[in-house]
């Protein structure tokens, strides 16, 4: 149990675009969803928190401009890069955490994103 | 504010030996939850160990256990019988119990299981 399916796994974009990352929990409710930054050999940057039906709390120095979040529903939240640009590139990750229990947050599988 | 160290970047074993990563962090609250991750070359987030901290008893999970002092602030994760498959990144991560209820991650180790 506790799957969280993050798609897509890769994906190319060009300068400019945008891009929608999504994260979906596949057997739980998830209350509350966590996005991550991560660069190369460093640790997980905690970018926003998202809970269902309100908006997310951004962490310090994060554009909620540039990084929509959505959490519609108990089980999918979508991670937008708007106007995307090569220093955007990077590993994101989502997780997620099960409604009343606190056993640890389950991760998606990420997403590599490359600007072009 | 909550903080979590991890001093030692990179680390080897051999094949069967046991190694410890250390983790010590810092905070005024009184009730919180520590956990240690794994992350392998494919990228994915794995649970490894989860220590509440009003436990005194130290978590174990297999091959995996903790050596949590709460007094000292330190949470180290002890690897026995080490297997190929543990090389990976490993993180150490602080939860309050209160607010948001987000990680606070430590740099991480890279561990190598040598054969």
């Amino acid at each position: 149990g506790a799957v969280v399916s993050q798609h897509p796994s890769r994906v190319i974009c060009k300068s400019g675009t945008s891009v929608k990352i999504e994260c979906r929990s596949l057997d739980f409710q998830a209350t509350t969803m966590f996005w991550y930054r991560q660069f190369p050999k460093q640790s997980l940057m905690l970018m926003a928190t998202s809970n269902e039906g309100s908006k997310a709390t951004y962490e310090q120095g994060v554009e909620k401009d540039k990084f929509l979040i959505n959490h519609a529903s108990l089980t999918l939240s979508t991670l937008t890069v708007t106007s995307a640009h090569p220093e955007d590139s990077s590993f994101y990750i989502c997780s997620a955490s099960r409604r009343g229990t606190n056993y640890g947050y389950t991760f998606g599988s990420g997403t590599r994103l490359t600007v072009v | 504010a909550q903080t979590v160290t991890q001093s030692q970047p990179e680390m080897s074993v051999q094949e069967a030996e046991t190694v410890t990563l250390s983790c010590t962090y810092d905070t005024s609250e009184s009730n919180y939850y520590l956990f240690w991750y794994k992350q392998p070359p494919s990228r994915q987030m794995i649970l490894v160990i989860r220590q509440e901290a009003y436990k005194q008893q130290n978590a174990t999970e297999n091959r995996f256990s903790v050596n949590f002092q709460k007094a000292a602030k330190s949470f180290s994760l002890k690897i026995s019988d080490s297997q190929l498959g543990d090389t990976a990144m490993y993180f150490c991560a602080f939860q309050t119990t209160s607010g948001t209820y987000k990680y606070i991650f430590g740099t991480g180790t890279r561990l190598k299981v040598l054969a």
